[in-house]
């Protein structure tokens, strides 16, 4: 069974430009959450998405947005980038939040530096 | 608000025991799980307790208390290979739904 797959692992992105990450959750996976992990604040939560609508949100402001599609997979998008937005970023998925057995399944992340 | 505190940094030798605590204050609480996390790797799910009591899972076992909003991850027979970052998280509940809220993070050394 395939694990959680994010793309792009790693990029370098210029202030005020904006950047889309993509996350494939496992097979039969409805729920995808993404974090921001940075060494400072460790891992926060940024939102949450069930069958394709967004159920839950974290303290982040708009530029960061996110998106589900019909088969699970997600994106999210930064908009005019900060140097404070460089952190890891992570993908967690689970069948339907995790509410039951408090397990989520992480991709490997997608790490960001703004220059 | 919501809060987790873990302590940052804890050190130990090969075949030694170590307890990572977690003291969190959430405004809901659904259950208190535990992650693993190597340095370049994704966060590995290891255990959760979502009642009161201690839930044993090979080397590894945790704890939680609700009435004292406290719990903790118990390493035994500790190896090299169990040196890494250990993150306490919380099924949480705030005005848009339920969310995972993390601990900081604890890093475990393991020595030789």
């Amino acid at each position: 069974k395939a694990g959680v797959t994010q793309t792009p692992r790693y990029l370098i992105k210029t202030r005020g430009q904006q950047v889309t990450l993509s996350c494939s959750p496992i097979s039969g996976h409805r729920s995808v959450s993404w974090y921001q992990q940075t060494p400072g604040q460790g891992l926060q939560f940024l939102f949450e998405y069930f069958s394709e609508t967004q159920r839950n949100k974290g303290n982040f402001p708009g530029r960061f947005s996110g998106r589900q599609f019909s088969n699970s997979r997600s994106e999210m998008n930064v908009s005019t980038l900060e140097l404070g937005d460089s952190a890891l970023y992570l993908c967690a998925s689970s069948l339907s939040g995790g509410e039951s057995t408090g397990e989520l399944f992480f991709g490997e992340g997608s790490r960001l530096t703004v220059l | 608000g919501q809060s987790l505190e873990q302590p940052s940094e804890v050190t130990a030798v090969e075949g030694a025991i170590v307890q990572i605590n977690c003291t969190y204050q959430t405004s809901g609480f659904y259950g208190l799980s535990w992650y693993q996390q190597h340095d370049g790797g994704a966060p590995t799910f290891l255990s959760y307790n979502a009642l009161d009591g201690l839930e044993e899972t090979g080397r590894f076992s945790s704890f939680l208390s609700r009435s004292d909003s406290y719990g903790y991850l118990l390493l035994q027979e500790l190896q090299m290979k169990d040196s890494a970052s250990y993150f306490c998280a919380v099924r949480d509940r705030d005005n848009y739904g339920q969310n995972f809220v993390f601990g900081p993070g604890t890093r475990l050394s393991v020595l030789p």
